[in-house]
């Protein structure tokens, strides 16, 4: 199986601060198809998890637009411009390339 | 809006099967794949599995001897049987549209436990 290692897996953030978090894969994430499915959720608490960003760059409907992913291969991020209260939750990579899919340990955000 | 509502019972013995439906609105299973992740307390995401109407499937290998994923068309819905359940089996369970390698709508999720 392909393994996501997210860093960090905890991330305190000052309001209005940007805040990084890193998702490396054991192996290359490009498909044949010329694409790479690399996925980002957050999992705000006692909730599901939500997608914000899919095929690592591109936010899904109604993500505002401080989210932003980039990132190629084997190295991708998730960045936050300006930390908000309601972006407290936990955030995964899932990578959508090899079966079976598999998701990074998960990234506590909270405000510091 | 596509929306997904699991169900099922949150209690289940140890050796029994599991099953659990997930009602569809806003789309068809007759479009996507369908799948299943399941999330253990306190715990990260674990892909089950998922399969599409084309008849496409794919089933965690971990899994793989013990899972069945059904559509039913008629009733929009599909299914999830995990037979032989032990407690490492407890989770949350959550269905989901699977849309290239994807997952673009969840459900609530259903906590499930194996228990005697």
């Amino acid at each position: 199986d392909v393994v996501m290692t997210q860093s960090p897996l905890s991330l305190p953030v000052t309001l209005g601060q940007p805040a990084s978090i890193s998702c490396r894969s054991s192996q290359s994430l490009a498909h044949g198809d010329g694409n790479t499915y690399l996925n980002w959720f957050q999992q705000r608490p006692g909730q599901s998890p939500r997608r914000l960003i899919y095929k690592v760059s591109n936010r899904d409907s109604g993500v505002p637009d401080r989210f932003s992913g980039s990132g190629s291969g084997t190295d991708f991020t998730l960045k936050i411009s300006r930390m908000e209260a309601e972006d407290v939750g936990i955030y995964y990579c899932m990578q959508g390339t090899h079966w079976p899919y598999t998701f990074g340990q998960g990234t506590k955000l909270e405000i510091k | 809006q596509v929306q997904l509502q699991e169900s099922g019972p949150g209690l289940v013995k140890p050796s029994e099967t599991l099953s659990l439906t997930c009602a569809v609105s806003g789309a068809s299973v007759s479009s996507y794949a369908w799948g299943w992740i399941r999330q253990p307390p306190g715990k990260g995401l674990d892909w089950v599995g998922y399969k599409s109407y084309s008849g496409k499937t794919n089933y965690n290998p971990s899994l793989k001897s013990r899972l069945n994923i059904s559509l039913d068309t008629p009733k929009n819905h599909f299914s999830l049987e995990l037979s032989s359940v032990t407690a490492a089996d407890t989770a949350v369970y959550y269905c989901g549209r699977d849309n290239w390698g994807s997952i673009d709508f969840w459900g609530q999720g259903v906590l499930v436990t194996v228990s005697s």
